[in-house]
């Protein structure tokens, strides 16, 4: 069963376009959600975490929709420097909320000049 | 700006070796994580470590996995008897506290290549 399904992409926008990704995740009882970002070969980041009532950071919009399981990330004005893998990430904390974080396989993004 | 160390940075080794990788988490921080990612593939949890003992470990984790707290800074993964299947990207993580949203930080990772 996967966890947190995303879609692989690849995406490939011009500098100044608005992109949307989008997260579907299995698991009803999963508390906490997340957008990392990752470079090639390197370490997962955080980019930003996603509130029930939806949040955005300059030009990143996160949304979550629990009865759809459902999370977005919508990227405006997109930068060369966006370019890198976008991964959804959920927390399916237990108890002590140490709960281990499930990652999807990640949605390449592309920002050409 | 405090960060998660991982060494070495690349490993290659024999199968069948013992491999230790280590990590140095941030010094305030009270829980502590393995990932791992092989390559074109998802990261995925390995096991999670809160004083001093596993909370919570995978699948994947399986005998020929162990992680140690040997001293006050360092955290390590070792695989007993290394299989080829096992090259990966090994991230170690930590976080802070319990909270829900409280952000885990990710090492740089160790790249484990086996032939």
């Amino acid at each position: 069963r996967k966890e947190v399904e995303q879609d692989p992409g690849p995406f490939n926008v011009p500098e100044g376009a608005t992109v949307a990704f989008n997260c579907t995740y299995s698991n009803s009882a999963s508390q906490s959600f997340f957008w990392y970002r990752q470079d090639c070969r390197k370490e997962p980041k955080l980019l930003m975490s996603v509130y029930s009532s939806g949040n955005e950071d300059g030009r990143f919009t996160a949304q979550l929709n629990r009865a759809s399981q459902y999370i977005s990330l919508l990227i405006r004005d997109s930068k060369l420097s966006d370019s890198a893998t976008y991964l959804c990430v959920v927390n399916i904390g237990r108890g002590s909320t140490l709960g281990r974080l499930y990652f999807g396989r990640g949605t390449q993004l592309t920002v050409w000049p | 700006e405090p960060e998660v160390t991982q060494t070495p940075s690349h490993q290659v080794t024999q199968m069948g070796q013992e491999v230790i990788l280590r990590c140095v988490p941030i010094s305030n921080h009270l829980y502590f994580y393995w990932y791992r990612q092989i390559l074109g593939q998802k990261v995925e949890f390995l096991v999670s470590f809160y004083n001093n003992e596993i909370s919570e470990k995978s699948e994947i984790f399986d005998d020929q996995f162990s992680v140690e707290r040997p001293d006050g800074s360092n955290f390590t993964l070792k695989i007993r008897s290394t299989k080829l299947e096992d090259s990966a990207m090994y991230f170690c993580a930590s976080r802070p506290g319990t909270g829900r949203y409280t952000e885990a930080f990710f090492g740089q990772g160790t790249r484990l290549t086996v032939v």
